[in-house]
């Protein structure tokens, strides 16, 4: 079945430095990748997501990267502010399960003032 | 996307009792999802509950043990039965909107069992 890596575990940057998040996976078939950040105390949240027939997506200050070949992705996090201190969940999804997916096992990532 | 209503929020059980988890969406959907997470840890799928069938679940995960109802296309409930510490972790609901949406998560419901 579908396995997720992710890297690194924990993260700790500056205010206004850039973070990267990796991931990969195992499953070729897997075609849909998303991205959550959970807060204390919250729920995961979709932050972004990619699709298997794109290499890059935007969403201002945050960006995921696909390469399909090496089956790894990956979340680039600009001009970090203390609000994006959370843990940062990867997924794949399951070939053949529908809308069901593997998640990595998360960054705690913390944003220094 | 959809507003998920999870309830209760948090709670504390004795060993051996059970705790049925209710989850509102606001919005009809096909396919509503069960989680567990484990203090610390990732999410781990217990099952994908459909209207109108059985739950499927995952490899460790059993019936038994974590019933779940699907009575409309908008509300499921997860029970966990016959608690020991072990099942202390919270239990997140989630719903697909459709591919391109992935899943939209309630808030969760930590649970300890004493």
């Amino acid at each position: 079945g579908e396995n997720v890596e992710q890297h690194p575990s924990t993260l700790s940057v500056q205010e206004g430095d850039s973070a990267v998040i990796k991931c990969t996976y195992s499953d070729s078939a897997s075609n849909y990748f998303p991205w959550y950040k959970q807060e204390l105390g919250k729920g995961p949240q979709l932050i972004i997501d990619i699709r298997s027939n794109v290499g890059e997506k935007k969403d201002q200050r945050i960006a995921v990267t696909l390469n399909k070949t090496a089956k790894h992705f990956s979340l680039h996090i600009t001009e970090t502010q203390p609000e994006d201190s959370a843990v940062y969940f990867c997924a794949a999804s399951r070939a053949g399960y529908g809308q069901n997916f593997v998640f990595g096992p998360g960054t705690r990532l913390s944003v220094l003032p | 996307s959809a507003v998920i209503s999870q309830k209760p929020s948090r709670d504390i059980c004795q060993r051996g009792t059970s705790l049925t988890i209710q989850c509102q969406v606001d919005s009809q959907v096909t396919m509503m999802f069960w989680y567990r997470q484990q203090p610390g840890q990732s999410l781990t799928l217990i099952a994908t509950a459909n209207q109108g069938s059985e739950a499927t679940y995952e490899s460790g995960f059993v019936i038994d043990k974590f019933p779940i109802s699907r009575p409309n296309l908008t509300f499921s409930t997860l029970t966990v039965s016959n608690m020991s510490p072990e099942d202390s972790s919270i239990y997140l609901c989630s719903v697909a909107l459709g591919q391109s949406y992935g899943y939209t998560f309630g808030s969760g419901t930590r649970l300890t069992v004493v």
